[in-house]
């Protein structure tokens, strides 16, 4: 059984550009959950989806997109790149929604100049 | 607001001590809390989870214990190791919300 997995793993990008970041879920989960962490704090939730749905959605503007596949992988879109962008982005998924146990990837570190 | 809090935000101990890490969270309507360890610059991984309807889980050296009514759970390491320096944070999943909210962690220090 793999765990999640997250590509690339950093990524440099110039402000106002455009990011595409890849979670590969944990065999058999169908839901998958989006954060950023900024250095020194508690990861902050983006989005969350479910079975292909966006399934919830935090406190981040409309340049924050995803999308979820049939096979449940996801990605994660960024536009019009800030420097405040600049985090560690984490994915987590789980065998459902609701209270189950999430499961984290490695992250990707995505620095915006 | 549903918040996480956690104190101290940095904390060093001795090699062989016993140590408790605390959150604390604002509302008692909770799914569930998990606790996580991360590593400088990498990703969280799950300790422990703990449901609403239990009181604690015990992992090896670790114990987390929950207290819905006083919006508390601690982290209990037993017989600290240099290998156990990190940040450990705690997430709660909340009634009503699909999201965890996380504290913002502490930082631990384990001197030889």
């Amino acid at each position: 059984e793999t765990g999640v997995t997250q590509s690339p793993t950093h990524l440099i990008k110039t402000r106002g550009q455009q990011v595409t970041l890849r979670c590969s879920s944990q065999s058999g989960h169908n839901t998958v959950s989006w954060y950023q962490q900024a250095l020194g704090q508690g990861p902050q939730f983006i989005f969350q989806y479910y079975r292909e749905e966006e399934n919830g959605r935090g406190n981040f503007p409309p340049r924050f997109s995803g999308l979820q596949f049939p096979n449940y992988s996801s990605e994660l879109n960024v536009n019009a790149l800030e420097l405040d962008d600049s985090a560690l982005y984490l994915c987590a998924s789980s065998l459902e929604t609701g209270a189950h146990e999430q499961y984290f990837g490695p992250g990707t570190r995505l620095t915006v100049t | 607001k549903q918040e996480v809090t956690q104190i101290p935000a940095a904390l060093s101990v001795p090699e062989g001590e016993n140590l408790v890490l605390n959150c604390s969270f604002t509302d008692s309507a909770i799914y569930n809390l998990q606790w996580f360890r991360q590593d400088p610059g990498k990703g969280l991984t799950s300790l422990l989870l703990i449901q609403s309807s239990q009181r604690e889980q015990t992992s090896g050296r670790l114990n987390a214990s929950l207290d819905k009514s006083s919006g508390r759970s601690t982290l209990y390491i037993a017989a600290s190791q240099p290998g156990d320096s990190a940040t450990y944070l705690c997430a709660a999943r909340f009634y009503n919300n699909n999201d965890m909210r996380f504290g913002a962690g502490t930082r631990l220090t384990v001197k030889p």
